[in-house]
């Protein structure tokens, strides 16, 4: 059964870092491109960040470039997110998500439980 | 980067209703739209893929069409678990974007 399960998110003060983690199974992480997707709230849904199936080819929205590192780990089969000089607007529930493709066609099919950041002094 | 623009924003119907929702893309993205169905603090759940693939376990209420610039989103007749807030996104070409969302509520 496929399921993608996050770390807890946190407090953290503005100008902080905080890192979230996403633990698969049921699949095997280096075989799909992964991405995280934020929800500040009462917002809509907002693309962060991308990764290729090996993680070496990684992508960032705007906002999020220089800040923001997406990232896999083999070995325990986790996707991360290295989150840097957060501010009050970095404030969301934060989803990673599986990439899936049929053909050229690429969708998310599968997401996490969601974890809140609270950027707050 | 490529703006998708839901319509509408909000929408209230009647359990049986049939519902539409579109979304326009800012440019040509082919076939490459999405839609995901989310319910209050849920993650978001996919509907379509490819503008008009019914994903696995989707009931066929729900279907999907349009190419180019122009998507739809049709309930065929609207059920009490389907009101929720509904997104289009298109993944490729980077950065990927997401709709503002229509609300769907009771009437």
């Amino acid at each position: 059964q496929v399921q993608l399960v996050e770390s807890a998110g946190g407090v953290v003060q503005p100008g902080g870092s905080l890192r979230l983690s996403c633990t698969a199974s049921g699949f095997t992480l280096l075989a799909y491109p992964m991405h995280w997707v934020r929800q500040a709230p009462g917002k809509g849904l907002e693309w962060v960040a991308g990764t290729s199936f090996a993680g070496g080819d990684t992508y960032y929205a705007d906002s999020m470039k220089g800040r923001f590192t997406i990232s896999k780990d083999s070995s325990t089969n986790a996707l991360h997110l290295q989150m840097n000089s957060l501010g009050r607007d970095d404030t969301a529930v934060y989803y990673c998500a599986r990439e899936s493709r049929r053909g050229r066609i690429s969708f998310l099919d599968s997401w996490g439980q969601g974890a809140l950041v609270t950027v707050s002094s | 980067d490529v703006q998708l623009t839901q319509s509408p924003s909000f929408l209230s119907a009647s359990v049986g209703d049939r519902v539409t929702i579109t979304c326009r893309a800012s440019q040509v993205i082919g076939d490459f739209l999405a839609w995901y169905q989310q319910k209050p603090n849920k993650a978001p759940n996919l509907l379509i893929y490819g503008a008009s693939t019914l994903q696995n376990g989707v009931p066929s209420r729900f279907s999907g069409s349009g190419s180019g610039t122009e998507f739809t989103l049709t309930i065929s007749s609207l059920q009490a678990e389907d009101f929720a807030t509904y997104y289009c996104q298109h993944l490729y070409p980077y950065p990927s974007t997401f709709g503002q969302g229509t609300k769907v509520d009771i009437k």
